[in-house]
């Protein structure tokens, strides 16, 4: 799997939009981009994936460059309970046996 | 639709004992992954499933043991506990996607 880097921390204030930056630049024409998220305590959580083209649902849009070498996992408008480790993962989907590789992450923190 | 459940929530064991961690989807994923999280680190894999009757090892198998009976459960068991087995596992379901899902977490602390 692409190696992929995250900023380690961002603020946003609450009902603003938080834009999560991620970079791979190594990534294979056939692997995607996933976005977990881990609330303190809690088991991750799926966020969103996508390959080549943007992609939303109710809970965050993923913007991916042309050139696929990073994103941007946009969530509308971040409340206090969005708070929490994101991670961007990069990853073929095949599940043989592969377990998710879980870097750093990048702590989002909202405020009041 | 419960999604993946785990039990029990909390336990401490002594050094030496032994106990089983339980793992439940209703989804009928047949991916299924045992992990576990030492503080401040990532996941790492103990064992995985690709369907009833079919198990094997992950990247930190040695201590533990699984079985897969059924789809909806698959079973963790800790034999002879160690203070290196404190941790926090999480157990996870796969769907066609490749989108895991993970359950709550059994926090575990062996002393």
């Amino acid at each position: 799997d692409a190696k992929t880097t995250q900023p380690p921390s961002m603020d946003c204030a609450e009902g603003r939009a938080a834009n999560l930056p991620c970079n791979h630049s190594t990534i294979s024409g056939n692997e995607y981009v996933y976005w977990y998220r881990q609330i303190h305590s809690q088991g991750p959580q799926y966020i969103i994936h996508g390959l080549k083209n943007n992609e939303t649902n109710e809970m965050a849009s993923l913007i991916i460059t042309e050139d696929r070498k990073s994103s941007t996992l946009i969530l509308p408008h971040a409340t206090l309970r969005d708070t929490a480790v994101y991670y961007c993962i990069v990853r073929v989907t095949e599940t043989s046996g592969s377990r998710l590789t879980f870097g750093e992450g990048t702590q989002l923190t909202v405020n009041p | 639709n419960a999604g993946v459940t785990q039990t029990p929530k909390f336990r401490i064991l002594k050094i030496g004992q032994s106990m089983t961690l339980q793992c439940a989807q209703d989804m009928n994923h047949n991916y299924m992954y045992w992990y576990r999280q030492d503080p401040g680190m990532g996941l790492k894999l103990i064992y995985y499933s690709v369907g009833a009757g079919i198990t094997d090892k992950g990247e930190v198998p040695n201590g533990y043991n699984v079985s897969r009976s059924t789809t909806e459960d698959f079973p963790l068991r800790l034999e002879l506990a160690a203070p290196s087995q404190t941790s926090v596992y999480f157990c996870a379901s796969v769907d066609s996607t490749d989108t895991q899902y993970f359950g709550p977490g059994t926090r575990l602390t062996v002393l």
